[in-house]
């Protein structure tokens, strides 16, 4: 299966700062697509295939990346942005999930 | 609106067989993928698989051959998933999801004698 690994783990960003989530895949993706999940709340879809913002989601978001290298950027950190980040292949299966990154405010 | 609900927390014993339930409202139940992932406490997301209600065709990762089975009733847009001879490695929130853009708000299952 092909394993996604993210990077870092977890990181604090100051208001303000850009942000820079790295999702490295064990084999290469057609797409990358990425969740966000804060306590006790359902996963919600972010971005998809690789670059394009889900409904709703703030333009200080984007996503990028091609192959086996993949990331999600914010232009500008704000409070509401912290939260859990997962990167998702679904260009083989099993489908699968990196380790998530945990990204907290300052 | 798009909803999904899902089945209330169930607390069953070892070696037993629970039945999660995942009600869609608001679309067309046959016309969207429903998928099911788990959640371990603390921990990240894993793919079980997905099911077509349009033609219930299925797709499981390998890992959860044996230990879930996803069914689909289009009477009652209803999506189920059983979960067989539990143990506690199973304990965990389970959500499904409609092509990955609406979710359910997750049912905790915990395994316990």
């Amino acid at each position: 299966q092909i394993v996604l690994t993210q990077s870092p783990a977890i990181m604090s960003a100051s208001p303000g700062e850009k942000v820079t989530i790295t999702c490295s895949a064990s084999s290469s993706v057609s797409y990358m697509h990425w969740f966000q999940q804060k306590p006790g709340t359902s996963p919600k879809l972010w971005i998809y295939s690789t670059s394009n913002l889900a409904s709703g989601v703030p333009a200080r978001f984007s996503g990028s990346g091609s192959g086996t290298s993949y990331s999600l950027t914010i232009s500008r950190m704000e409070a509401e942005d912290a939260a859990t980040y997962y990167c998702q292949q679904r260009s083989s299966y099993p489908w699968t999930f990196g380790g998530g990154t945990k990204l907290e405010i300052k | 609106q798009v909803q999904l609900q899902q089945s209330g927390p169930e607390l069953v014993k070892p070696g037993a067989s629970v039945r999660i339930s995942c009600k869609a409202s608001g679309y067309t139940f046959t016309s969207y993928y429903i998928h099911w992932v788990k959640q371990r406490p603390g921990q990240g997301l894993e793919w079980i698989g997905w099911i077509y209600p349009g033609n219930v065709n299925t797709k499981y990762n390998e890992k959860f051959k044996g230990k879930a089975t996803l069914t689909a009733d289009k009477s009652s847009s209803t999506a189920y998933m059983q979960l067989s001879s539990l143990t506690s490695e199973d304990s965990a929130v389970y959500f499904c999801a409609r092509d990955w853009d609406y979710w359910g708000q997750g049912t905790t299952l915990t395994v316990s004698s």
